[in-house]
């Protein structure tokens, strides 16, 4: 079973920062998704990954499959980036479904 | 708008009763897979089904059970409510082909259940 572990837990930041949330996995996948949360439940799928780099927008996720390690970055951050965040990986078929972080509380205050 | 839609939204039940949640997912979505987050907690994924057949199922009892359907909407259906089943039930559904996640998933905004 993959353990998926993300750090930080929770990140206050100021609008503009350069925000950086990592993901980390115990075993071999065939794909990781990087997921937006907002109060109320709602899940957004910003990214899924199977190699290198993607950017859309603001963000960009970059994975490196050898030691088993994605980073969701966000560039000139603003208020309405808060949200959690969450790295769900899946393995082998897909039949096993996604695993998925505890997520990343994210505050972005003005 | 990820074009799929649950319903309903938030309910009460009690212990020992049975829920049946929906999930209407985007035409051609052949696959649909249903979670449960509990609060303050990721996801945990509870089956998944493609072509209107199970094919894989995390760590839930039998009494979780579902169905899908010809019209890409499914069912979550839950017997013998216990308080721990208490959470946001999330459904997710992908394109034609996309079996296995390798492509984008598109989340319903999740029934909330409350069972007392």
């Amino acid at each position: 079973k993959n353990e998926v572990e993300q750090s930080p837990q929770n990140l206050t930041a100021q609008e503009g920062e350069f925000i950086t949330i990592n993901c980390s996995y115990s075993v071999g996948i065939s794909a990781l998704h990087w997921l937006q949360q907002h109060p109320g439940g709602g899940i957004v799928s910003l990214f899924m990954l199977s190699s290198g780099k993607k950017k859309h927008g603001r963000l960009i996720a970059t994975i490196n499959i050898q030691e088993k390690h994605s980073s969701l970055h966000i560039t000139a951050s603003h208020p309405r980036d808060s949200a959690v965040y969450i790295c769900a990986v899946t393995s082998g078929g897909g039949a096993d479904g996604l695993t998925f972080g505890k997520g990343t509380h994210l505050i972005i205050q003005p | 708008e990820t074009g799929v839609t649950q319903s309903p939204t938030h309910l009460i039940k009690t212990r020992g009763q049975q829920v049946t949640l929906r999930c209407s997912s985007q035409s051609g979505h052949n696959t649909v897979s249903w979670y449960q987050q509990a609060l303050g907690q990721g996801p945990q994924f509870i089956f998944q089904y493609y072509r209107e057949e199970e094919n894989g199922r995390g760590n839930f009892p039998p009494r979780f059970s579902g169905l899908q359907f010809p019209n890409y909407s499914s069912e979550l259906n839950v017997n013998a409510l216990e308080l721990d089943d208490s959470a946001l039930y999330l459904c997710a559904s992908s394109h034609p082909g996309a079996g296995v996640y390798t492509g984008e998933l598109f989340f319903g905004e999740g029934s909330r259940l409350t069972v007392l």
